[in-house]
């Protein structure tokens, strides 16, 4: 089975700083990875997913993580983050896009 | 694309009293997913579907839950004799094959 840690469960950051979330995994086959935001009262939207090629991926706002198949990790990052990305993040592994699992989030509080 | 809808949005009941939820899926998305997310954790899988099967069920999943998804379109989840460690948000997410969960805004069940 696969398992995922965000050893982070809160981050706060100041506006316009740069932000990195962990993510780490583990897996004994081949997964395919995805970051999730979760805003309040409201359900998980994909961010960015890695699926295959190259390691690194983009969301269209400005975030990036990088997978690293040595590390098992798959960290989300920003160069400079704005106040409506706080949020809570969650990390998730699939090997087969049958089940997926999910870590116990990381809320990001961007303050002014 | 309307999106997954879940009903209700919240729900408070009384301990032993039965509650069901319902999903909408994406209408082209074949897989549908039930997930419970408490407080300060990621959402943790209770069962899925491909069409009208239900494929897999977790071991969370008591005696207590029952799922169905009687024409592989919407899906109902019942909670019968509620009691307050069912108390969570209930997440909803459909997919076809090989492509990433779109999640509900969940319901919110507060057992009293």
């Amino acid at each position: 089975a696969q398992s995922v840690t965000q050893l982070d469960s809160q981050v706060p950051v100041f506006e316009e700083a740069p932000v990195e979330l962990r993510c780490n995994y583990s897996s004994s086959v081949s997964v395919y990875l995805f970051w999730y935001v979760q805003y309040p009262n409201q359900g998980l939207q994909l961010l960015l997913k890695y699926l295959s090629g190259s390691t690194l991926v983009e969301s269209i706002n400005g975030f990036e993580a990088e997978f690293n198949k040595s590390q098992t990790s798959f960290h989300l990052r920003k160069p400079s983050v704005h106040i409506s990305d706080t949020a809570e993040y969650f990390c998730a592994v699939s090997r087969d896009f049958n089940k997926f699992y999910f870590g116990s989030g990381t809320k990001l509080n961007v303050k002014p | 694309d309307t999106g997954v809808s879940q009903d209700p949005r919240h729900k408070i009941t009384k301990r032993g009293q039965n509650v069901t939820f319902r999903c909408d899926p994406i209408s082209e998305h074949n897989r549908l997913y039930w997930y419970r997310q408490t407080l300060g954790q990621g959402p943790e899988f209770l069962t899925y579907f491909q069409n009208e099967a239900q494929l897999e069920k977790s071991r969370l999943l008591s005696d207590r839950f029952s799922a169905e998804r009687p024409k592989g379109s919407f899906s109902t989840l019942e909670i019968q004799r509620t009691e307050q460690g069912d108390s969570a948000m209930y997440l909803c997410a459909s997919s076809t094959a090989l492509s990433p969960l779109h999640f509900g805004n969940g319901t919110r069940l507060t057992v009293t």
